[in-house]
Protein backbone atom coordinates (compact mmCIF):
# COMPACT_ATOMS: atom_id res chain seq x y z
CA UNK A 1 0.00 0.00 0.00
CA UNK A 2 1.00 3.55 -0.87
CA UNK A 3 1.48 5.31 2.06
CA UNK A 4 2.97 8.44 3.71
CA UNK A 5 3.24 8.84 7.50
CA UNK A 6 4.00 12.39 9.31
CA UNK A 7 5.53 12.76 12.49
CA UNK A 8 6.84 14.92 14.69
CA UNK A 9 4.23 17.63 15.57
CA UNK A 10 3.84 19.16 18.93
CA UNK A 11 3.76 22.22 21.21
CA UNK A 12 6.29 24.73 21.01
CA UNK A 13 6.80 27.99 21.83
CA UNK A 14 7.21 31.06 19.46
CA UNK A 15 10.65 31.19 18.56
CA UNK A 16 11.82 27.85 19.28
CA UNK A 17 12.16 24.71 16.68
CA UNK A 18 10.91 21.39 15.82
CA UNK A 19 11.73 19.04 13.34
CA UNK A 20 8.53 16.93 10.89
CA UNK A 21 8.99 13.71 9.49
CA UNK A 22 7.79 11.62 6.84
CA UNK A 23 7.73 8.27 6.27
CA UNK A 24 7.37 6.97 2.51
CA UNK A 25 6.44 3.33 2.05
CA UNK A 26 4.75 1.24 -0.97
CA UNK A 27 6.08 2.75 -4.04
CA UNK A 28 9.88 4.25 -4.91
CA UNK A 29 10.10 7.37 -2.77
CA UNK A 30 13.88 7.99 -4.74
CA UNK A 31 11.68 8.80 -7.63
CA UNK A 32 9.22 11.25 -6.36
CA UNK A 33 9.50 15.03 -5.85
CA UNK A 34 7.89 15.93 -2.60
CA UNK A 35 6.14 18.43 -1.49
CA UNK A 36 4.90 19.89 2.64
CA UNK A 37 1.70 21.57 2.48
CA UNK A 38 -0.14 23.20 5.57
CA UNK A 39 -3.60 24.01 6.76
CA UNK A 40 -4.17 26.19 9.47
CA UNK A 41 -7.02 25.67 12.05
CA UNK A 42 -10.38 26.61 9.76
CA UNK A 43 -8.33 27.56 7.05
CA UNK A 44 -7.84 26.77 3.74
CA UNK A 45 -4.70 24.87 2.66
CA UNK A 46 -1.39 26.62 1.92
CA UNK A 47 2.00 24.84 -0.22
CA UNK A 48 5.11 25.38 2.10
CA UNK A 49 7.70 23.59 0.35
CA UNK A 50 8.76 21.14 -2.25
CA UNK A 51 11.84 19.41 -2.96
CA UNK A 52 13.00 17.20 -5.95
CA UNK A 53 13.92 13.57 -5.92
CA UNK A 54 17.69 14.30 -6.07
CA UNK A 55 17.39 16.92 -3.62
CA UNK A 56 18.64 19.08 -6.53
CA UNK A 57 15.92 21.15 -6.90
CA UNK A 58 14.04 23.29 -3.66
CA UNK A 59 11.48 26.10 -3.43
CA UNK A 60 9.93 27.46 -0.43
CA UNK A 61 6.94 29.73 0.23
CA UNK A 62 8.06 33.43 1.06
CA UNK A 63 6.02 32.99 4.70
CA UNK A 64 8.92 30.47 5.74
CA UNK A 65 11.75 31.35 3.38
CA UNK A 66 15.33 31.61 5.90
CA UNK A 67 13.26 29.57 8.78
CA UNK A 68 12.39 26.15 7.39
CA UNK A 69 14.44 23.76 6.04
CA UNK A 70 12.83 20.80 3.87
CA UNK A 71 15.06 17.69 3.09
CA UNK A 72 14.85 14.10 2.40
CA UNK A 73 17.04 10.79 2.79
CA UNK A 74 16.17 8.68 0.17
CA UNK A 75 18.00 5.80 1.78
CA UNK A 76 15.63 6.13 4.59
CA UNK A 77 12.79 7.01 2.45
CA UNK A 78 12.25 9.77 4.57
CA UNK A 79 11.17 13.43 4.28
CA UNK A 80 12.04 15.99 6.73
CA UNK A 81 11.21 19.83 7.43
CA UNK A 82 13.08 21.39 10.06
CA UNK A 83 11.24 24.33 11.00
CA UNK A 84 13.30 27.22 12.87
CA UNK A 85 12.00 30.52 14.63
CA UNK A 86 8.24 29.55 14.87
CA UNK A 87 5.53 32.18 15.00
CA UNK A 88 1.64 31.95 16.15
CA UNK A 89 0.97 31.45 12.26
CA UNK A 90 2.70 28.43 11.61
CA UNK A 91 0.52 26.78 13.78
CA UNK A 92 -1.30 24.51 11.41
CA UNK A 93 -1.35 20.62 10.60
CA UNK A 94 1.06 19.90 7.93
CA UNK A 95 0.76 17.39 5.56
CA UNK A 96 3.67 15.75 3.71
CA UNK A 97 2.57 14.96 -0.44
CA UNK A 98 3.99 12.93 -3.06
CA UNK A 99 4.61 15.09 -6.45
CA UNK A 100 3.41 12.91 -9.25
CA UNK A 101 4.18 13.78 -13.16
CA UNK A 102 1.20 12.86 -15.26
CA UNK A 103 1.53 12.38 -18.78
CA UNK A 104 -1.58 13.55 -21.19
CA UNK A 105 -1.21 13.03 -25.19
CA UNK A 106 -3.69 14.77 -27.42
CA UNK A 107 -2.03 16.14 -30.29
CA UNK A 108 1.14 15.92 -28.56
CA UNK A 109 2.11 14.91 -25.11
CA UNK A 110 2.56 17.44 -22.02
CA UNK A 111 3.12 17.01 -18.86
CA UNK A 112 1.30 17.85 -15.83
CA UNK A 113 1.76 17.98 -12.12
CA UNK A 114 -0.33 16.75 -8.88
CA UNK A 115 -0.05 16.12 -4.75
CA UNK A 116 -1.77 12.59 -5.83
CA UNK A 117 -0.71 10.75 -2.21
CA UNK A 118 -0.80 12.85 1.16
CA UNK A 119 -0.13 12.13 4.74
CA UNK A 120 -2.95 11.91 7.50
CA UNK A 121 -1.18 14.92 8.78
CA UNK A 122 0.79 16.34 11.86
CA UNK A 123 -0.43 18.89 14.48
CA UNK A 124 2.18 22.06 15.21
CA UNK A 125 1.17 24.60 17.66
CA UNK A 126 3.01 27.56 18.60
CA UNK A 127 2.43 28.92 21.48
CA UNK A 128 3.64 30.07 24.82
CA UNK B 1 2.94 34.42 -7.04
CA UNK B 2 -0.45 33.55 -9.00
CA UNK B 3 -3.81 34.10 -6.91
CA UNK B 4 -6.48 31.58 -7.64
CA UNK B 5 -9.66 32.53 -6.79
CA UNK B 6 -12.63 30.25 -6.42
CA UNK B 7 -16.40 30.96 -5.98
CA UNK B 8 -18.59 30.17 -4.25
CA UNK B 9 -16.71 30.22 -1.43
CA UNK B 10 -20.07 28.12 -0.07
CA UNK B 11 -23.04 26.04 -1.50
CA UNK B 12 -25.75 24.00 -0.45
CA UNK B 13 -27.04 21.46 -2.39
CA UNK B 14 -29.58 17.88 -2.33
CA UNK B 15 -28.15 14.56 -3.00
CA UNK B 16 -29.00 14.37 -7.45
CA UNK B 17 -28.19 17.94 -7.58
CA UNK B 18 -25.74 19.10 -10.56
CA UNK B 19 -23.00 20.98 -8.98
CA UNK B 20 -20.26 23.77 -10.07
CA UNK B 21 -17.18 25.22 -8.50
CA UNK B 22 -15.56 28.07 -10.48
CA UNK B 23 -11.85 28.67 -9.95
CA UNK B 24 -10.01 31.59 -11.43
CA UNK B 25 -6.23 32.25 -12.07
CA UNK B 26 -4.61 35.22 -11.80
CA UNK B 27 -2.60 35.16 -14.64
CA UNK B 28 -2.53 32.20 -17.43
CA UNK B 29 -1.75 28.73 -16.05
CA UNK B 30 -2.72 26.49 -19.60
CA UNK B 31 -4.10 23.77 -18.09
CA UNK B 32 -1.94 23.49 -14.83
CA UNK B 33 -5.11 23.08 -12.42
CA UNK B 34 -5.65 20.62 -10.11
CA UNK B 35 -8.66 20.01 -7.96
CA UNK B 36 -9.00 18.64 -4.53
CA UNK B 37 -11.62 16.71 -2.33
CA UNK B 38 -11.00 17.59 1.75
CA UNK B 39 -13.72 15.98 4.38
CA UNK B 40 -13.26 17.10 7.94
CA UNK B 41 -9.98 15.94 9.67
CA UNK B 42 -8.76 14.12 6.80
CA UNK B 43 -6.04 14.96 4.58
CA UNK B 44 -6.80 16.21 0.66
CA UNK B 45 -7.70 14.04 -2.28
CA UNK B 46 -6.62 14.67 -6.02
CA UNK B 47 -9.78 14.33 -8.12
CA UNK B 48 -8.84 15.65 -11.46
CA UNK B 49 -5.58 17.10 -12.90
CA UNK B 50 -4.63 18.77 -15.57
CA UNK B 51 -7.66 20.67 -15.50
CA UNK B 52 -10.11 18.02 -17.03
CA UNK B 53 -8.38 14.66 -15.97
CA UNK B 54 -10.25 12.15 -13.91
CA UNK B 55 -7.53 10.93 -11.45
CA UNK B 56 -7.97 6.99 -11.15
CA UNK B 57 -10.31 5.34 -8.93
CA UNK B 58 -12.39 9.15 -8.37
CA UNK B 59 -16.18 8.56 -9.94
CA UNK B 60 -16.91 9.68 -13.49
CA UNK B 61 -19.95 11.91 -11.84
CA UNK B 62 -16.80 14.49 -11.31
CA UNK B 63 -15.48 15.90 -14.28
CA UNK B 64 -13.33 19.40 -14.69
CA UNK B 65 -12.83 21.55 -17.51
CA UNK B 66 -11.20 24.90 -18.55
CA UNK B 67 -7.59 26.60 -19.91
CA UNK B 68 -6.26 29.31 -19.22
CA UNK B 69 -7.67 31.30 -15.99
CA UNK B 70 -11.15 29.77 -15.87
CA UNK B 71 -11.70 26.64 -14.72
CA UNK B 72 -15.01 24.58 -13.54
CA UNK B 73 -15.54 21.20 -11.49
CA UNK B 74 -18.22 19.69 -12.16
CA UNK B 75 -20.46 17.45 -10.21
CA UNK B 76 -23.32 15.79 -12.24
CA UNK B 77 -25.03 14.34 -9.48
CA UNK B 78 -24.54 14.79 -5.85
CA UNK B 79 -23.67 12.16 -3.79
CA UNK B 80 -24.10 11.75 0.09
CA UNK B 81 -20.59 11.22 0.03
CA UNK B 82 -19.45 14.26 -2.04
CA UNK B 83 -20.28 16.69 0.67
CA UNK B 84 -16.63 18.10 1.95
CA UNK B 85 -14.58 21.60 0.76
CA UNK B 86 -13.05 21.33 -2.87
CA UNK B 87 -10.08 22.81 -3.41
CA UNK B 88 -8.14 24.60 -6.64
CA UNK B 89 -4.37 24.79 -7.33
CA UNK B 90 -2.07 25.45 -9.79
CA UNK B 91 0.75 23.36 -10.77
CA UNK B 92 2.06 26.07 -13.47
CA UNK B 93 4.96 27.36 -11.44
CA UNK B 94 6.49 27.38 -8.13
CA UNK B 95 4.86 28.38 -5.10
CA UNK B 96 2.06 26.62 -5.75
CA UNK B 97 -1.05 28.39 -4.88
CA UNK B 98 -5.14 26.70 -3.88
CA UNK B 99 -7.78 28.75 -4.04
CA UNK B 100 -9.45 29.72 -0.92
CA UNK B 101 -11.90 26.47 -1.67
CA UNK B 102 -15.62 25.78 -1.53
CA UNK B 103 -18.02 24.41 1.05
CA UNK B 104 -20.32 21.74 -0.61
CA UNK B 105 -23.47 21.41 2.35
CA UNK B 106 -26.29 19.62 2.38
CA UNK B 107 -29.82 21.50 1.59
Amino acid sequence: EVQLVESGGGLVQPGGSLRLSCAASGFTFSSYSMNWVRQAPGKGLEWVSYISSSSSTIYYADSVKGRFTISRDNAKNSLYLQMNSLRDEDTAVYYCARDRQFKVTTVTSYYYYGMDVWGQGTTVTVSS
Amino acid sequence: DIQMTQSPSSLSASVGDRVTITCRASQSISSYLNWYQQKPGKAPKLLIYAASSLQSGVPSRFSGSGSGTDFTLTISSLQPEDFATYYCQQSYIYPYTFGGGTKVEIK
